[in-house]
């Protein structure tokens, strides 16, 4: 079964700083899509960014960047530049064609002015 | 577009009652998921719909959950005589038949459900 885990309950950063939030899966499919979701307070869940598996490349989205490895099963998110409204807890999630999504259990991420 | 719309989006019922909970996907997105969310938790998958056909059931959804998308649009999801375990948020997402989006969901605000 896939299982997604993401080893940091809670994360904290300063403005301005850089923050790399870790995630890693396990699947025996070769082909697959993950995704890290914003979800803030009482807000709801926002895509930040995606990964297909048969990309090397890793994808970007402004602030927000992925350092996808394949052969390890990681996938963490790099957030740049952080701001006070990045404060959010943060889900990866793993899905196999577009089928269900399966979530890690989260990451709160503080930011600090 | 709007964004997935969900209603209510608080609920307060008493044990043993039933709840029902209306999801309206973004339009034209032909899947529709339904998630539920407990405290400090990632959502867990219960069921999806491709158009008016529900293809898969996660065994969480036990025999008082229903869910039906009956013309392929809107969803609704029936919980009867509702228990305390069943408190949690009830998330709705919907997914583009776009190729190239198609994996990528679309969460709604979620219904969050207090069972006394």
């Amino acid at each position: 079964a896939q299982t997604v885990t993401q080893s940091q309950p809670e994360m904290s950063v300063q403005e301005a700083e850089t923050v790399t939030l870790s995630c890693t899966y396990d699947t025996s499919e070769s082909d697959y899509y993950l995704f890290w979701y914003k979800q803030p307070p009482s807000r709801q869940m926002i895509l930040v960014i995606r990964q297909e598996a048969y990309k090397q490349q890793n994808a970007t989205e402004n602030r927000f960047s992925v350092n996808f490895q394949k052969a390890a099963k990681s996938f963490s998110l790099k957030i740049s530049d952080s701001q006070l409204g990045d404060a959010a807890m943060y889900f990866c999630a793993y899905s196999w064609s577009a089928d269900k999504l399966i979530f890690g259990t989260g990451t709160r991420l503080q930011v600090f002015p | 577009d709007t964004g997935v719309s969900q209603d209510p989006r608080h609920k307060i019922t008493k044990r043993g009652q039933n709840v029902t909970f209306r999801c309206d996907p973004i339009s034209e997105h032909n899947r529709l998921y339904w998630y539920r969310q407990t405290l400090g938790q990632g959502p867990e998958f219960l069921t999806y719909f491709q158009n008016e056909a529900q293809l898969e059931k996660s065994r969480l959804l036990s025999d008082r959950f229903s869910a039906e998308r009956p013309k392929g649009s809107f969803s609704t999801l029936e919980i009867q005589r509702t228990e305390q375990g069943d408190s949690a948020m009830y998330l709705c997402a919907s997914s583009p038949r776009t190729s190239g989006d198609q994996e990528t969901q679309y969460f709604g605000p979620g219904t969050r459900l207090l069972v006394l």
